[in-house]
């Protein structure tokens, strides 16, 4: 198993472009979630998806758009990309949230 | 509504001494409870769970936490650190479909 993958590792984009961030996992896993991570605050939760065709926002939606067509892929979408979204993004999955959540190695994002 | 308090920002510990760091939660009902573990550059990855089974739970490399409801405590320990051992902690409360972090706990392990 692959467990969670995320792709690109690392991007730089500039202010107002848009970009598609990946997540795959092959554990067929129901529950996937997407976070940020900036110094001192953890990780505090974007979107999350409880099974295809539903998703659900979460404290720092604004900004990120997400879809859920196959239990395997969960893209996040920053639709107008702003300085404030400078930061590391981490995909998870799990069988529920009540479960070990399985973390992605992360994505580095710079927006200038 | 729930949150996650992790009392220490660092901690510092000499190598073959004790770890302990603190996290304080609130929830109106009975939560999960999680511990998670990044080391630099990495993603997270479970140290322990407590999900109202025993009070005290035991994780992996010597890790464990006890669950006291009468304090909302769920404080990590170890008797014996390690310098592998030094990373950035999380406390995780699980409730009604979302996690909530604390804003983590820098571990220092000085040779």
């Amino acid at each position: 198993n692959a467990g969670v993958t995320q792709t690109p590792k690392f991007q730089v984009l500039k202010t107002g472009q848009s970009m598609t961030l990946q997540c795959a996992q092959d554990m067929n896993h129901e529950y996937m979630s997407w976070y940020r991570q900036d110094p001192g605050m953890g990780l505090r939760l974007i979107h999350y998806s409880v099974g295809a065709g539903i998703t659900d926002q979460g404290e720092v939606p604004n900004g990120y758009n997400v879809s859920r067509s196959t239990t395997e892929d969960f893209p996040l979408r920053l639709l107008s990309a702003a300085p404030s979204q400078t930061s590391v993004y981490f995909c998870a999955s799990s069988f529920s949230v009540y479960y070990e959540q399985y973390f992605g190695p992360g994505t580095r994002l710079t927006v200038t | 509504a729930q949150s996650v308090t992790q009392l220490d920002s660092h901690v510092s510990v000499s190598e073959g001494t004790p770890v302990l760091l603190r996290c304080n939660y609130s929830s109106s009902y009975s939560p999960s409870l999680f511990w998670y573990v990044q080391h630099p550059n990495k993603g997270l990855q479970l140290l322990l769970k407590y999900t109202s089974a025993a009070t005290l739970v035991k994780g992996i490399n010597g890790f464990e936490a006890e669950f006291k409801k009468s304090e909302t405590s769920f404080h990590l320990t170890k008797p014996s650190a390690h310098m592998s051992d030094a990373a950035e902690y999380f406390c995780v409360v699980s409730l009604v479909g979302q996690l909530t972090f604390g804003s983590g706990t820098q571990l220092t392990v000085l040779p």
